[in-house]
């Protein structure tokens, strides 16, 4: 099956400091999201991202499709932005299971 | 909108006991899925339906797992009997694949206990 990496694995800043988180995917995709799973372990989708960039508030996300990577971005980090975040992909189109990396840790310091 | 709802949100059980996780997804969306997330193996989808059918059941790792979906806002996950590597966080999402996107919505979890 398809691989997905994440990295860094976990990641600690100071608030206000900006980040940028790497996914790794071994095999074409037709679909490839971003979700933030928040202390109380709720998980949020961010974005959808197949290829190309997107910008949502403080958040942006690029996946560059034919070097199999997504990253994203997150500036003027804030406390609330702690959590896991994960990159899921689907391979083939109309096959609707997302395959999950093992997600970024990542913790905002005061 | 209310947003997928799971219930009941945490469940203790003893091995043996029969267990039902119970989702009602976003009204509207066509795809249902459930998710296990444990720390040892990460997120893993489990089952998925399209239009209450299920589609794909490769990741229920078990007989002992079954799924319906009896109608569009509706659906259960049984364990019976539980063990106690059944102790998990248990995820429905749910998305709007026709006339929408592909991404999928989660609830809030099921965190069960098999003792």
């Amino acid at each position: 099956g398809i691989q997905v990496e994440q990295s860094p694995p976990d990641l600690i800043l100071q608030e206000g400091a900006n980040s940028t988180l790497r996914c790794n995917f071994s095999d074409s995709v037709n679909n490839l999201q971003w979700f933030h799973q928040n202390p109380w372990g709720q998980l949020i989708n961010l974005f959808y991202i197949p290829s190309g960039t997107k910008q949502n508030g403080r958040l942006s996300a690029t996946t560059v499709a034919t070097e199999r990577y997504s990253l994203l971005y997150i500036s003027s980090s804030q406390t609330t932005d702690s959590g896991v975040y994960f990159c899921a992909v689907e391979k083939d189109f109309g096959n609707e299971k997302l395959t999950f990396g093992t997600g970024t840790r990542l913790t905002i310091i005061p | 909108d209310a947003g997928v709802i799971q219930s009941p949100r945490h469940e203790v059980t003893e091995m043996g006991q029969e267990v039902t996780l119970r989702c009602k997804p976003i009204s509207g969306h066509d795809y249902l899925f459930w998710y296990r997330q444990t720390m040892m193996r990460g997120l893993e989808l489990l089952i998925y339906f399209n239009n209450n059918v299920p589609i794909d059941d490769s990741g229920m790792p078990e007989d002992r797992f079954s799924a319906k979906m009896p109608n569009a806002s509706f659906s259960t996950l049984k364990i019976q009997p539980s063990e106690p590597r059944d102790s998990a966080v248990y995820f429905c999402a749910s998305s709007r694949r026709t006339g929408g996107g592909p991404e999928q919505y989660f609830g809030p979890g099921t965190r069960l206990t098999v003792t």
